[in-house]
C-alpha cells in the first residue's frame, strides 16, 4: 500500500510564493493524489487533484492562487501571493484499488 | 449544494455504546461512497473505512477493522459510525468525507466533524 510522506512544517511570507511537497513511496510514482487544507478549528477542504503527468483540477471556490504541479513521485501545492488565510495545515491524500484510503502527515504551512 | 452534515458533539464514558451520523444532501447519495476519518487532538488525518450507500460495501483500515462499526441507510441519505464499546483513546474529532465512486476516487467534500469525548 503507498505511503505519503510530506514534511511537518513549512514557513513563508505574506505575499511570497510557497511550495509543499507530498511524496509517494517507491512503486507508487505513478498514482493520483488530492490535496486538501485544513485551517485551524475547522474541517478539512478539498483543494484539488493531481496526476503525475502534472495536471491538476481544483475544487469549486479554490482561488487560482493554488496550483499543483509534479516530477516523479513528489507532488507539489504551490501557493502564490500568500495571504493570513492561508495558514494552515495540507494535507495529501492517495488509495489503492478503491480498498485503501491514507494521508500524509500533513504540513503546518506558517505565514509569517 | 452538495453538504455533509454530521451529528453533534458526545461525552461519554468508557464501556458505553454510540453512534454518530452524516447526512449528505444536495447530491444522489447511492453514486458517491462515505469514508470517516479520524482526527486525534493535535495530530493528523486518519482513514478509518468507507462505506457504499448503494449496497453497504464496507472497507476498513486495519487499524480500525473490529473496532469500528460502519453502516448506512440509504433511505434517509445518512451514514453512521459506530462503537459498541468506547474507550478513552477514542477520544478525537470524526469527520466523514465524500468519495467520488468512479476513478479516480478521492476525498471531494467533508463534513463540518463531529467531537467525541470519553471520560470518566
Amino acid at each position: 500500500q503507498p505511503v505519503l510522506t510530506q514534511s511537518s512544517s513549512a514557513s513563508a511570507s505574506l505575499g511570497s510564493s510557497v511550495k509543499l511537497t507530498c511524496t509517494l513511496s517507491s512503486g507508487h510514482s505513478s498514482y493520483i493524489i488530492a490535496w486538501h487544507q485544513q485551517q485551524p478549528g475547522k474541517a478539512p477542504r478539498y483543494l484539488m487533484k493531481l496526476e503525475g503527468s502534472g495536471s491538476y483540477n481544483k475544487g469549486s471556490g479554490v482561488p487560482d492562487r493554488f496550483s499543483g504541479s509534479s516530477s516523479g513521485a513528489d507532488r507539489y501545492l504551490t501557493i502564490s501571493n500568500l495571504q493570513s488565510e492561508d495558514e494552515a495545515d495540507y494535507y495529501c491524500e492517495t488509495w489503492d484499488s478503491n480498498t485503501h484510503w491514507v494521508f500524509g502527515g500533513g504540513t503546518k504551512l506558517t505565514v509569517l | 449544494e452538495v453538504q455533509l452534515v454530521q451529528s453533534g458533539a458526545e461525552v461519554k464514558k468508557p464501556g458505553e455504546s454510540l453512534r454518530i451520523s452524516c447526512k449528505g444532501s444536495g447530491y444522489s447519495f447511492t453514486s458517491y461512497w462515505i469514508s470517516w476519518v479520524r482526527q486525534m487532538p493535535g495530530k493528523g488525518l486518519e482513514w478509518m473505512g468507507r462505506i457504499d450507500p448503494s449496497d453497504s460495501y464496507t472497507n476498513y483500515s486495519p487499524s480500525f477493522q473490529g473496532h469500528v462499526t460502519i453502516s448506512a441507510d440509504k433511505s434517509i441519505s445518512t451514514a453512521y459510525l459506530q462503537w459498541s464499546s468506547l474507550k478513552a483513546s477514542d477520544t478525537a474529532m470524526y469527520y466523514c468525507a465524500r468519495i467520488r465512486a468512479v476513478a479516480p476516487t478521492y476525498s471531494d467534500y467533508w463534513g463540518q466533524g463531529t467531537l467525541v469525548t470519553v471520560s470518566s
